[in-house]
């Protein structure tokens, strides 16, 4: 089985500053994705961003990049130029990799992060 | 785009009363999932569907039943509705297909308190 374990339940950044998100995880798998959500206030969660365990580049997009440390089994998310749309709850995901049907995820326990003006 | 749709929102429940949670994606998924979200515990796997009239129990089942009779609807059941399922309850859908990155779509969530 997998954990995945965000151990920041809460943070703060003043608006257009950059912040980091911790998430750690634990998976005998060798092959596998890994993904940040995002959940805006009493809206909808959202993907953020995406990262495929095979490959070493780590992914960006836009003002949010990832730190993917395999080895060390660590995936945190960097978000630069902080908007006050980026207040939301902010969820690490682990997917096995797999061929068959179920592409499941195990979810951390959330960052709620806060922007402020 | 892809659209998850829960068809309510917010719900007010009696305990033992049996609750019925609907979710309708439109986008021909295969996969369809439904997950509770609890603070601090972040999603939680109940039930997952990966084909018409298939399930599979996730990590948290009990007192919880599916049903998947069309393929793109699947609904989450509660039996005898206790006050420890007061929660937000998230649908999501995505196809088995590798070509798309294997991405999730999530439905608005339901939230359900059981009085």
């Amino acid at each position: 089985a997998q954990t995945v374990t965000q151990s920041q339940p809460e943070m703060s950044v003043q608006e257009a500053e950059t912040v980091t998100l911790s998430c750690t995880y634990d998976t005998s798998e060798s092959n596998y994705y890994l993904f940040w959500y995002k959940q805006p206030p009493s809206r909808q969660m959202i993907l953020v961003i995406r990262q495929e365990a095979y490959k070493q580049q780590n992914a960006t997009e836009n003002r949010f990049s990832v730190n993917f440390q395999k080895a060390a089994k660590s995936f945190s998310l960097k978000i630069s130029d902080s908007q006050l749309g980026d207040t939301a709850m902010y969820f690490c995901a682990f997917m096995k990799r797999d061929n068959n049907a179920g592409n499941m995820l195990t979810f951390g326990g959330g960052t709620r992060l806060m922007v402020k003006p | 785009d892809v659209k998850v749709t829960q068809s309510s929102r917010y719900l007010v429940k009696r305990t033992g009363e049996k609750v019925f949670l609907e979710c309708v994606q439109d986008m021909d998924h295969e996969n369809m999932f439904w997950y509770r979200q609890d603070p601090g515990l972040g999603l939680r796997l109940i039930y997952f569907s990966y084909d018409v009239k298939m399930k599979e129990k996730g990590d948290i089942p009990e007192g919880y039943s599916v049903s998947r009779e069309k393929k793109e609807r699947f609904s989450l059941i509660l039996e005898s509705a206790s006050t420890n399922q007061t929660s937000m309850y998230l649908c999501a859908s995505s196809t088995k297909h590798r070509g798309s990155g294997n991405t999730i779509y999530f439905g608005e969530g339901s939230w359900l308190t059981v009085v």
